[in-house]
């Protein structure tokens, strides 16, 4: 139990263009949502904090016109990364928190990440 | 804020046991994490300690002291596989959000 799914894997885009990041709880209801960015060789740096059904909670620094995040359901939540730009290369990861849906135990406050997405922007 | 501190490297050889280091100061505590991270990958988790003392499971060991806002995770008859990053995470009562380490990299040698 606890699987985060998050897709793609690997992009690669030109810069200018959108790229669009689903995280979803495979079999847990995920109340709270993470997005993190990491850099090589560097620690996880949370960008926004998302609860279903409300707005994000960006970090001091994360421009949130240009990472839109959207938790619209307790399975799914999206970051957008609008008008990519080369510096915005880096690995991005999204974890969630919550409460089980069915049969099974969801050790509660452990964050499950899922397998990441790296982005790639020419 | 928060402020973690690990090593950031470490080297060990197979077989033997490895002590990882995590002092941190936090307004809130709310538990402390510690995740195993491959290259490229996503972490992975390993223990949770909220309560002082320590938490054992299989051949991982985690150690809490919330008054010296210490932790240690302990590896014991270390495998090859356990060449990773290693990533101390506080969580604050704040949104539930958790604050990570930069991460000790070990390097398990034969």
């Amino acid at each position: 139990g606890a699987v985060v799914s998050q897709h793609p894997s690997w992009v690669i885009c030109k810069s200018g263009t959108s790229v669009k990041i689903e995280c979803r709880s495979l079999d847990f209801q995920a109340t709270t949502m993470f997005w993190y960015r990491q850099f090589p060789k560097q620690s996880l740096m949370l960008m926004a904090t998302s609860n279903e059904g409300s707005k994000a909670t960006y970090e001091q620094g994360v421009e949130k016109d240009k990472f839109l995040i959207n938790h619209a359901s307790l399975t799914l939540s999206t970051l957008t990364v609008t008008s990519a730009h080369p510096e915005d290369s880096s690995f991005y990861i999204c974890s969630a928190t919550g409460t089980s849906g069915g049969p099974g135990f969801l050790a509660k406050n452990i964050q499950y990440f899922g397998a990441g997405t790296r982005l790639s922007v020419l | 804020g928060q402020n973690i501190d690990q090593p950031t490297e470490m080297t060990a050889t197979e077989g033997a046991i490895v002590q990882i280091n995590c002092t941190y100061q936090t307004s809130g505590f709310n538990g402390l994490f510690w995740y195993q991270q491959h290259a490229g990958e996503a972490p992975t988790f390993l223990s949770y300690n909220v309560l002082d003392g320590l938490e054992e499971k299989g051949r991982f060991s985690s150690f809490l002291s919330r008054s010296k806002g210490y932790s240690y995770l302990l590896l014991k008859e270390l495998q090859m596989k356990d060449s990773a990053s290693y990533l101390c995470a506080v969580r604050n009562t704040n949104a539930g959000k958790s604050t990570f380490g930069d991460g000790t990299t070990l390097t398990v040698k034969p």
